[in-house]
């Protein structure tokens, strides 16, 4: 069974950093894809960010520049430093992993509330 | 990045079929067969209901399929049942390793 867990969500001031990890089992993680995906109740779901098996990576518009996304093999994980947070960072964060350009494996997601 | 265009919410009666529309551009829908579907209900994760248009995974019931024309992307659920009702996400990819989202489909199932 695939599972996808992520933690590391939380409160935080405008500004601030956070960083969030998945942990991935179940699956040749070596050769995923993931992503970053998050959601609120304001806009839905929004695409934030991918790293490859071969480790491209790319960013939404919103958050490039703020956060970065890696990955640590030989853990089974992934991660996202969100630095420089804004108020419309806030949602619940997703891990996806991606096959055929389709997200086809979710965590549960852990939320991130960013308010003075 | 512009957000796909989704009904708000569509209802329909048990056991009659129903279709629910994301439009987007030549950009990502129109420019790509890489448009996936997401059933998603409340405090739960989304789940992939249709990858590549109108690939269905095999844990998937047989009454969802997706369809394509130009640049708007289709959900059609039909012998609807209470339990789907939920919410329906469109996605399409953007390229080159970007994906936009449609704002999401409530659906009751009367």
């Amino acid at each position: 069974e695939v599972q996808l867990v992520e933690s590391g969500g939380g409160f935080v001031q405008p500004g601030g950093s956070l960083r969030l990890s998945c942990a991935v089992s179940g699956l040749r993680f070596s050769d995923s894809h993931m992503n970053w995906v998050r959601q609120t109740p304001g806009r839905g779901l929004e695409w934030v960010s991918y790293i490859g098996a071969g480790y491209n990576i790319y960013y939404g518009d919103s958050v490039r520049g703020r956060f970065t996304i890696s990955r640590d093999n030989a853990k089974n994980s992934v991660y996202l430093q969100m630095n420089s947070l804004r108020d419309d960072d806030t949602a619940v964060y997703y891990c996806a992993g991606d096959l055929d350009w389709s997200f086809n494996n979710w965590g549960q997601g852990t939320l991130v509330t960013v308010s003075s | 990045q512009s957000a796909l265009t989704q009904p708000a919410s569509v209802s329909e009666s048990p056991g009659q079929s129903i279709t629910i529309s994301c439009t987007g551009a030549a950009t990502d829908i129109g420019g790509y067969d890489r448009v996936s579907w997401y059933q998603q209900f409340p405090g739960k994760a989304p789940k992939l209901l249709i990858s590549e248009v109108n690939k269905r995974p095999s844990d998937v019931s047989d009454r969802f399929s997706g369809s394509k024309s130009g640049n708007t992307a289709s959900l059609t659920i039909s012998g609807l049942q209470a339990e789907d009702e939920a919410d329906y996400y469109c996605c399409s990819f953007a390229g080159p390793f970007t994906w936009v989202f449609g704002g999401g489909t409530k659906l009751t199932v009367l």
